[in-house]
């Protein structure tokens, strides 16, 4: 069975740089692409970005100047950074596998709170 | 970018009853579209892909329909488990969901 478990810091100060990790289970990593997507509370959900196996990357054009995905084929897991961070990036952070550009399993989630 | 506007935002149904959902793109997306079940504190779930193929799994009282830029969710018996916010999704054109219909008692 596919599991995707997101790790990382729940809060973090303003103009910091997220780094959030998620590691993936019952699947090879590789020929597959794989997402980030977050939630702010009350909102809707916002794609952020997402990775191939091989390291190909597209992002959200509206935040694509902050963010960058990263891959570890070796640890099965792939990673996020969100710089410059502000009140408006809290959220419930995501991620998740991309089945023919849908998304067929999810992580939990982790809330991600920037405050100082 | 392509924008998804989902309606209502909020639904007032009861069990048994046949709900429709309806979610509109700001531009053509042919039929790249999903629909997703999310229950409070939990991740989403998806119940269709391309506009209306039943993820395995997913009871058949679910289904999808439409193409285009129009595309509706119906519910043929509404069941206590169904009570949950339901989030379209294209991906036509990077990914952007709609703001998601309550669906509550």
């Amino acid at each position: 069975q596919v599991q995707l478990h997101e790790s990382g810091p729940g809060l973090v100060k303003p103009s910091e740089t997220l780094s959030l990790f998620c590691a993936v289970s019952g699947d090879f990593i590789y020929d597959k692409y794989w997402s980030w997507i977050r939630q702010p509370p009350g909102k809707r959900l916002e794609w952020i970005g997402h990775i191939y196996s091989s390291g190909t990357t597209a992002y959200n054009p509206s935040l694509k100047s902050r963010v960058t995905i990263s891959v570890d084929t070796s640890k099965n897991q792939f990673s996020l950074k969100v710089t410059s961070l502000t009140a408006a990036d809290t959220a419930v952070y995501y991620c998740a596998r991309e089945a023919d550009e849908y998304f067929d399993y999810w992580g939990q989630g982790t809330l991600v709170t920037v405050s100082s | 970018d392509v924008q998804m506007t989902q309606s209502p935002s909020t639904l007032s149904a009861s069990v048994g009853d046949r709900v429709t959902i309806t979610c509109r793109a700001s531009q053509n997306i042919v039929g790249w579209l999903a629909w997703y079940q999310q229950k409070p504190g939990k991740a989403p779930k998806v119940l269709i892909y391309k506009a209306s193929t039943l993820e395995t799994g997913v009871p058949s009282r679910f289904s999808g329909s439409g193409s285009g830029t129009e595309f509706t969710l119906t519910i043929s018996s509404l069941q206590p488990d169904d009570f949950a916010t339901y989030y379209c999704q294209q991906y036509y054109s990077f990914r952007t969901f709609g703001q998601g219909t309550k669906v509550e008692i």
